[in-house]
């Protein structure tokens, strides 16, 4: 089974432009949620979607955006980049099943795209 | 403000040994606590979580310690093999809302296992 897939896997961009990372969660899986780990850094929470509605936001400013397709697969936005935006960012996915007891905060985490701002 | 905490950034074991890897947080709104481990060039992937009504969860080599009165969670592995070598992150979640899965990472422990 294909596991959540992200790309690019690497991408390089000037400062002021913007960029769209993908994500295809597993399948049958529902919810997506969007990380960036800065080095040296845990992974921090910037979206949460599930079924096509954002369900949580991080810390984060207006520059970043995603959304969620019919197909559950989802594009995260950054607008106006800034040196500050280099970052790992990681895409999860979970199951439908809210009920604590069967892992609904098990998130399932893709390999990433790697984000430089030069 | 670092909610969720790993003092150590890295720990070094014999292999065979075991490996105990801490954690601490501040937020009592967390009620349910994971283990991931990550690979270089690689996402995280699950261990172990645990509930709050629970105090130990053990699962094969790995066991989860949760003390609640002190916000303390702790990670052990027994008998540490090599493949263990990996960056882990204790994360935590306040499951309020239905679909609510953030996950508040720490800042991760290198453990290396010396053969």
């Amino acid at each position: 089974d294909a596991g959540v897939t992200q790309s690019p896997t690497h991408l390089i961009k000037t400062r002021g432009q913007h960029v769209t990372l993908r994500c295809s969660p597993i399948s049958g899986h529902k919810s997506v949620s969007w990380y960036q780990q800065v080095l040296g850094q845990g992974p921090q929470f910037i979206f949460q979607y599930y079924e096509k509605e954002e369900r949580g936001r991080g810390n984060f400013p207006d520059r970043f955006s995603a959304r969620q397709f019919p197909n559950y697969s989802s594009e995260l936005n950054v607008n106006a980049l800034l040196l500050g935006d280099s970052a790992l960012y990681l895409c999860a996915s979970s199951p439908t099943d809210s009920d604590p007891d069967a892992g609904a905060n098990v998130l399932t985490f893709g390999a990433g795209s790697r984000l430089t701002v030069l | 403000d670092q909610q969720v905490k790993q003092n150590s950034p890295s720990l070094s074991v014999q292999e065979g040994r075991i490996s105990i890897l801490n954690c601490d947080y501040t937020n009592s709104m967390f009620d349910y606590f994971l283990w991931y481990k990550k690979y270089p060039a690689e996402g995280p992937t699950f261990l172990i979580s645990i509930s709050s009504i629970k105090d130990k969860n053990e699962d094969g080599r790995f066991t989860v310690f949760l003390n609640k009165s002190a916000k303390h969670l702790s990670l052990h592995i027994v008998p540490s093999q090599p493949g263990d070598s990996a960056v882990y992150f204790c994360a935590a979640s306040a499951r309020s809302n239905f679909g609510n899965e953030k996950l508040t990472f720490g800042t991760g422990t290198r453990l290396t296992i010396i053969p």
